[in-house]
């Protein structure tokens, strides 16, 4: 069983409603991460939270808001997605030095669909 | 984004027969990582490789780092129904910040 749970793992919203994804981990990591995967493409990295910071954004748009409100909670605020946003989002977590590769670790995913 | 050259693609294979795939780059890599993906779930990590060269089993599973850091291979051993699924390398290319993936394996297996 993966320590990296998240919820809700299906969502389905309309492109005005505001909803959140929500990820924990029990690793005791203190670098989490928001992939999004589109249907049969690899993992697309979205933030990086290192020790409760946002360290990375990878010019991800303003409607996607990510927040870690400790080392163990990371959360994806949704508002105002386009139906393009539909995919499955990842969370992750490793060890704190994100320049170091250490070994990253998936939750289940939460199934977006945008409609 | 940047990827990974993963092959084969696809493919199918009877059960009990040895799957091999790959990963290679220009690039040269600090860590390889190689998953399991289920549909409609997240990726399983299967082996974590560290050091050129490194040679590392997790059951039926073998996997290695090339001695150039630009590649890495993983072996199933006797294929059963349930290594059905896609199969992603990852690997943290140095001076970097974030693992760049393959495109993916799907591995089928006929009974």
């Amino acid at each position: 069983d993966t320590e990296v749970t998240q919820t809700p793992k299906h969502l389905v919203m309309g492109m005005t409603n505001k909803k959140s994804l929500k990820c924990e981990q029990h690793m005791g990591h203190r670098a989490m991460y928001w992939y999004k995967q589109k249907a049969k493409k690899p993992p697309e990295l979205m933030f990086v939270y290192s020790y409760e910071k946002l360290s990375i954004n990878e010019s991800v748009p303003s409607r996607f808001s990510p927040e870690c409100p400790n080392s163990s909670l990371l959360n994806l605020h949704l508002h105002a997605l386009q139906p393009e946003d539909s995919a499955l989002y990842l969370c992750a977590s490793s060890q704190g030095n994100i320049n170091s590769g250490n070994t990253i670790y998936f939750g289940e995913g939460s199934w977006l669909t945008v409609v | 984004g940047q990827q990974l050259n993963q092959s084969p693609q696809s493919m199918f294979i009877q059960e009990g027969e040895d799957v091999s795939m790959n990963c290679t780059s220009s690039s040269i890599f600090n860590t390889w990582l190689w998953y399991k993906q289920d549909p409609g779930e997240g990726p399983v990590l299967l082996i974590a490789l560290y050091k050129a060269g490194e040679l590392t089993s997790n059951g039926r599973l073998t996997a290695q780092f090339g001695t150039t850091r630009k590649d890495s291979f993983l072996n199933i051993s006797a294929s059963i129904p349930s290594d059905v699924g896609i199969y992603f390398c990852a690997g943290f290319p140095s001076g970097t910040y974030k693992y760049i993936f393959g495109t993916g394996t799907r591995l089928k297996v006929l009974a």
